[in-house]
């Protein structure tokens, strides 16, 4: 079946410009997860919903992080103002449940650029 | 907040070579282990998993982790590894109850020479 989608794969923003980074998780998962992953670390939390619902947004790293996911389905991670400290991974997982002992499935991630 | 601890963060050796791959987590109560794996030009892809029971799981491809609880250690190993083990591994972290954010370590870069 069809996995974790995420587009686009790369995109380069100029300093100041917004993007957009689009998920589309497995169907029929309740949860979705967004992960930062800088160059030569591991993936860090930003958000996650549990159907439409963002239920913990604690790893955001500032107000111009903005997720949503407004159908419970798919979901949007929309930078402003691009910085160059935004330039990253952004990886999308779903998984079937909330508790931590359903396995999370990752995309393929955007490779996000500010020059 | 949970934390985890990956060292070594490159790792090169031979095939046929045993690989192990430490990991170590920090957080008060029970949590749920993995260790991820990416390989080349591929996403993120689940090794294994610890949830409860049996300290020694096996997952695919013939990697093992041990659960040692009173270390807080998460350990992955193979006793012999092939060219197609080179990948990038996390070992990840959550708790047993409530949120399941996962909690990464910085990974280890391992390439295996043929």
């Amino acid at each position: 079946g069809a996995g974790v989608s995420q587009s686009p794969r790369y995109k380069v923003a100029k300093r100041g410009q917004d993007v957009a980074l689009r998920c589309d998780p497995i169907s029929g998962h309740v949860s979705l997860f967004w992960y930062q992953q800088a160059l030569g670390q591991g993936p860090e939390f930003l958000t996650y919903f549990q159907n439409e619902a963002q239920l913990d947004k604690s790893g955001l790293p500032s107000d111009r992080f903005f997720a949503e996911r407004p159908e419970g389905s798919v979901s949007t991670l929309k930078i402003q103002r691009t910085q160059q400290e935004d330039s990253a991974v952004y990886l999308c997982a779903s998984s079937l449940e909330g508790q931590g002992t359903y396995e999370q499935y990752f995309g393929p991630g955007t490779r996000l650029t500010v020059t | 907040a949970q934390s985890v601890s990956q060292h070594n963060h490159h790792v090169i050796l031979s095939e046929a070579a045993s690989l192990e791959l430490g990991c170590n987590y920090s957080y008060g109560g029970t949590v749920n282990l993995f260790w991820y794996v990416q390989y080349p030009g591929q996403h993120l892809q689940l090794l294994l998993k610890y949830f409860s029971g049996d300290p020694l799981v096996k997952g695919i491809k013939g990697f093992e982790a041990e659960f040692i609880k009173s270390k807080f250690s998460f350990n992955l190993r193979k006793p012999s590894v092939q060219w197609s083990d080179t990948a990038e591994y996390f070992c990840a972290v959550n708790p047993s109850y409530g949120n399941n954010r996962l909690a990464f370590g910085k990974g280890n870069q391992v390439v295996v020479i043929p």
